[in-house]
């Protein structure tokens, strides 16, 4: 398997655009998760899916962040409209309880910045 | 609160070195506990998984312990290498749900 692949790599925005962030999960994982990372906050956890369904959205810092997993081969992120402190490293992780023991799995990320 | 320290925050070691990094958590009801490796610019690698039950895992050149009744975790790496120069985070697992420390950031002089 290629490994979680998320796109794009880079995004160079202007404020009040919309951002889509956009996400494969490894073949097979039930799980995915959406983090940011921010050298102020570090690494925290936006949104998690179980079987496509969102179980829990608490870490979604506003109304302005969506998250949505059609199926079990893609997810989104969408940020609209995107504000400068929005900049930061958006990552997907994916992960397999009935498999192995929960190791995450994450992709190289999308850098976002908004100007 | 569900939070997850890592000391040192930065860690500068010539090049043979064994060297030990530090995770504590303030909340021991624990699924598992994973430490990931972070080069710049790329994502997080998974290094080792402990599960609650356990209390250490080995891979390589790489040891990590979990003590739950302290809330801590260590990881050790022996006889450091160049190569293993990145940031280190633990995190650790409540209920699917991932909490992470700030990393250690290591660099190992050649």
């Amino acid at each position: 398997d290629a490994g979680v692949i998320q796109s794009p790599r880079h995004e160079v925005t202007e404020m009040g655009q919309e951002v889509t962030l956009r996400c494969k999960p490894i073949s097979g994982h039930d799980y995915l998760f959406w983090y940011r990372q921010t050298m102020m906050r570090g690494l925290e956890l936006l949104i998690y899916f179980n079987n496509n369904v969102p179980i829990d959205d608490s870490g979604m810092p506003e109304d302005r962040f969506s998250a949505k997993m059609p199926n079990a081969s893609f997810s989104t992120l969408k940020i609209q409209p995107s504000e400068p402190r929005d900049s930061a490293v958006y990552f997907c992780a994916s992960s397999s309880w009935r498999e192995d023991t929960g190791e995450l799995f994450f992709g190289e990320g999308s850098r976002l910045t908004v100007l | 609160k569900q939070e997850v320290t890592q000391i040192p925050a930065a860690l500068s070691v010539p090049e043979g070195e064994n060297l030990v990094l530090n995770c504590s958590f303030t909340d021991s009801a624990i699924y598992n506990l994973q430490w990931f490796r972070q080069d710049p610019g790329k994502g997080l690698t998974s290094l080792l998984l402990i599960q609650s039950s356990q209390r250490e895992q080995t891979s390589g050149r790489l040891n990590a312990s979990l003590d739950k009744s302290s809330g801590r975790s260590t990881l050790y790496i022996a006889a450091s290498q160049p190569g293993d120069s990145a940031t280190y985070l633990c995190a650790v697992e409540y209920g699917n749900k991932l909490v992470f420390g700030a990393g250690t950031i290591l660099r190992v002089k050649s």
